[in-house]
């Protein structure tokens, strides 16, 4: 049983679509988070949800749009596709917001051609 | 915002050998430093993790230390194997689940 499952795990598009990766846990966590990791594999957190609650933004472009239907889900959508937004995705999920341990989904490869 | 480096970026060792990799942080707030362990094609996955209040923890052969003084902390692996190789990430938070990551060290351990 996959704790954090992401889908697709491969994303081939175009410059300018807009694409969706979708997230679930089974964990039962409150937490969760989408983890941006570039090409030479620095990770920078983008969104945190707890609870369906956005707690954390970091500086993302608001092409980039979250959405957290039920604790279990946070989805990411991506507008306007860019080139520089080619990387791996990750998915992530905590018990809660205090300081502990993060599940990572496998991620996701985003390649914008 | 906190800042965490991360070094060295590469590091090959042979088999039974000790690897150590270093971290130091910005933000003397923070007190939660994990690392985590990411084989190819996978997510990063939690291996060792102090709390500021602690200045040493040990897991079998992995072990974690931290100077708050000086806010760096490390990690020790101890008679590596194959299985070791993966990149290392170590990450630091000041309270909330807002983790900020190193860069990463690639390791690689020569059987």
């Amino acid at each position: 049983d996959t704790a954090v499952s992401q889908t697709p795990k491969y994303l081939v598009t175009q410059m300018g679509n807009d694409k969706s990766i979708k997230c679930e846990q089974n964990l039962g966590h409150d937490t969760m988070y989408w983890y941006k990791q570039d090409s030479k594999k620095f990770l920078k957190i983008m969104f945190s949800y707890n609870n369906k609650e956005l707690i954390i933004n970091e500086t993302v472009p608001n092409r980039f749009s979250p959405k957290s239907p039920d604790k279990a889900h946070l989805n990411l959508h991506i507008n306007s596709l860019e080139l520089g937004d080619s990387a791996v995705y990750f998915c992530a999920s905590s018990q809660d917001v205090v300081a502990g341990e993060l599940f990572f989904g496998e991620g996701s490869r985003l390649t914008v051609l | 915002g906190e800042n965490v480096e991360q070094h060295p970026s590469t590091l090959s060792v042979q088999e039974g050998d000790s690897a150590v990799i270093k971290c130091t942080y910005s933000d003397s707030a923070s007190n939660y430093f994990p690392w985590y362990k990411q084989e190819l094609g996978k997510g990063p996955q939690l291996i060792i993790d102090i709390r500021s209040n602690v200045g040493e923890k040990k897991d079998q052969r992995i072990a974690v230390t931290l100077n708050k003084t000086a806010k760096h902390f490390s990690l020790h692996i101890t008679e590596t194997q194959p299985e070791d190789s993966a990149v290392y990430f170590c990450a630091a938070s000041a309270g909330a689940n807002n983790l900020f990551f190193g860069t990463g060290t690639r390791l690689t351990v020569i059987p």
